[in-house]
């Protein structure tokens, strides 16, 4: 199936930084969407976006679906260390059964 | 939001034997549930969509005859890794959309991390 691009596939920061990961595809999506995996667990979702150009905020947490429709980016400000896990990106298309693309993950890691 | 109970959370079982996974939605119904796979450090992929009364559709390359899928409720569907071997050790994850919604938005259970010896 398709797959996402998603980078950083890591970064380890201080705790209080903002961060910033993005997502890109070769093909057009009608919803991002971005989850998040804690280790052993399943993705939980953060935040789901609709519209091209749309910006949504979940707390901390900040997405933006792109005007092309085939690239995403989400910003957590002010970094804690329970925000360590992997972030996927994942694309939504309504073509076909299989209709939600994944990224490749982003780890991050906050350093106290 | 919805809840997915997946179970059993970790299983360790010897090559040959086969092993069940579950996957229940606890306060909807779900007329599709999905399954993944996911190895270490990795995204996750998807293995069959799980239709309520009806066969499951597989994507390529996942053999319908070893990964079993029964999706006989609205709230249940089941994975079967037949005759286990230790390739197959992987974290299986289900999720499940909520029956009359053509949405999104997936409820995601907690995943089952396989080790076949």
């Amino acid at each position: 199936g398709q797959q996402l691009n998603q980078s950083p596939q890591s970064m380890f920061i201080q705790e209080g930084e903002d961060v910033s990961m993005n997502c890109t595809s070769s093909s057009i999506f009608n919803t991002w969407l971005w989850y998040k995996q804690d280790p052993g667990e399943g993705p939980v979702l953060l935040i789901a976006l609709y519209k091209a150009g749309e910006l949504t905020s979940n707390g901390r947490l900040t997405a933006q679906f792109g005007i092309t429709r085939k690239d995403s980016f989400l910003n957590i400000s002010a970094s804690i260390p329970s925000d360590v896990g992997i972030y996927f990106c994942a694309g939504h298309r309504w073509t076909g059964a299989n209709n939600l693309f994944f990224g490749t993950g982003t780890r991050l890691t906050v350093i106290p | 939001g919805a809840v997915v109970s997946q179970h059993p959370s970790w299983v360790i079982c010897k090559s040959g034997t086969s092993v069940k996974i579950e996957c229940r939605s606890l306060d909807f119904q779900a007329t599709t549930m999905f399954w993944y796979r996911q190895f270490p450090k990795q995204s996750l992929m998807l293995m069959a969509t799980s239709n309520e009364g009806s066969k499951a559709t597989y994507e390529q390359g996942v053999e319908k005859d070893k990964f079993l899928i029964n999706h006989a409720s609205l709230t249940l569907s089941t994975l079967t890794v037949t005759s286990a071997h230790p390739e197959d050790s992987s974290f299986y994850i289900c999720s499940a959309r909520e029956q009359g919604q053509i949405n999104e938005k997936l409820f995601f259970g907690s995943g089952t991390q396989l080790s076949v010896l």
